[in-house]
C-alpha cells in the first residue's frame, strides 16, 4: 500500500525556520513528482511546491517563493520542505501528496495525514 | 493564478436524495491538445486528508464509489453525488491543475438534512 507519513511540524517564532521531511513507501517514489499542500486551522486547501522525479524542476506558489525549497532524495524514498523565514500566515498542516507519474499536470493521488505546523510568538 | 469558486459553500441534503456541487474557473481548464479538462475533486472528511475522488473533470478514481461523478467542460463543472449517504458527510474540494499554482476551490461543507 502507498503510504506517505510526514513528521517535522512544531511551534516555531516568526522568523524561523523549519525542515519539514515525508517518507514514502509502497511505490516507485523516484518514478512520481510529488508536493506539498498546507491547509490552516479551519481553512481550505492551498498547493504550496512541487518537484520533479529526478529534482531538477520545482515550482512554489508566490507566497513561499525564496522562504521555501522543496527537496528529495529517491535513494532514502524521502522528500522535504525546507521553511526559512516563516510568518504566522505560514501555520497550517503541511500534506505530503503524491504527483502524476508521466507529468506534473496531474492531481494528488495520495496523501499523507499531514504534520502541524504553528508559527507564533 | 486560476481562481475555483465553488457553490454553495454549504448545503444540507436527505439521505438518499441527489446533491449538486458546482465549481467555476476564472479561465478554461480544456486543454485542446488532448481533450482533457484539467480539473479535480476531493472528499475530505473531519480530521482526515483529503481523498481524489475525480480527475479529468469526469474519471472516477479507483475505488469510488459510482454514485459520485463528475461532468463540465472549460470553466465550469459540476460534482454529483446520486443517493446522499450518511458516510458523504464532508467537506469538498475542486482543484485545477492546468496551470502552476494549481489552486482549489474554497470548499463545499455537505451535511445531512
Amino acid at each position: 500500500d502507498v503510504q506517505l507519513v510526514e513528521s517535522g511540524g512544531d511551534l516555531v517564532q516568526p522568523g524561523g525556520s523549519l525542515r519539514l521531511s515525508c517518507a514514502a513507501s509502497g511505490f516507485t517514489f523516484g518514478g512520481f513528482w510529488m508536493t506539498w499542500v498546507r491547509q490552516a486551522p479551519g481553512k481550505g486547501l492551498e498547493w504550496v511546491a512541487v518537484i520533479k522525479q529526478d529534482g531538477s524542476e520545482t515550482d512554489y506558489v508566490g507566497s513561499v517563493k525564496g522562504r521555501f525549497t522543496i527537496s528529495r532524495d529517491n535513494t532514502k524514498n524521502s522528500l522535504w520542505l525546507q521553511m526559512n523565514g516563516l510568518r504566522v500566515e505560514d501555520t497550517a498542516v503541511y500534506f505530503c501528496t503524491r504527483g502524476g507519474g508521466d507529468s506534473r499536470w496531474r492531481p494528488s493521488d495520495f496523501w499523507g495525514q499531514g504534520t502541524m505546523v504553528t508559527v507564533s510568538s | 493564478d486560476i481562481v475555483l469558486t465553488q457553490s454553495p459553500d454549504s448545503l444540507a441534503v436527505s439521505l438518499g436524495e441527489r446533491v449538486t456541487l458546482n465549481c467555476k474557473s476564472s479561465q478554461s481548464l480544456f486543454y485542446k491538445s488532448n481533450k482533457k479538462n484539467y480539473l479535480g475533486w476531493y472528499q475530505q472528511k473531519a480530521g482526515q486528508p483529503p481523498k481524489l475522488l475525480i480527475y479529468w473533470a469526469s474519471t472516477r478514481e479507483s475505488g469510488v464509489p459510482d454514485r459520485f461523478s463528475g461532468s463540465g467542460s472549460e470553466t465550469d463543472f459540476t460534482l454529483t453525488i446520486t443517493g446522499l449517504q450518511a458516510e458523504d458527510v464532508a467537506l469538498y474540494y475542486c482543484q485545477q491543475y492546468y496551470g502552476a499554482p494549481y489552486t482549489f476551490g474554497q470548499g463545499t461543507k455537505l451535511e445531512i438534512k
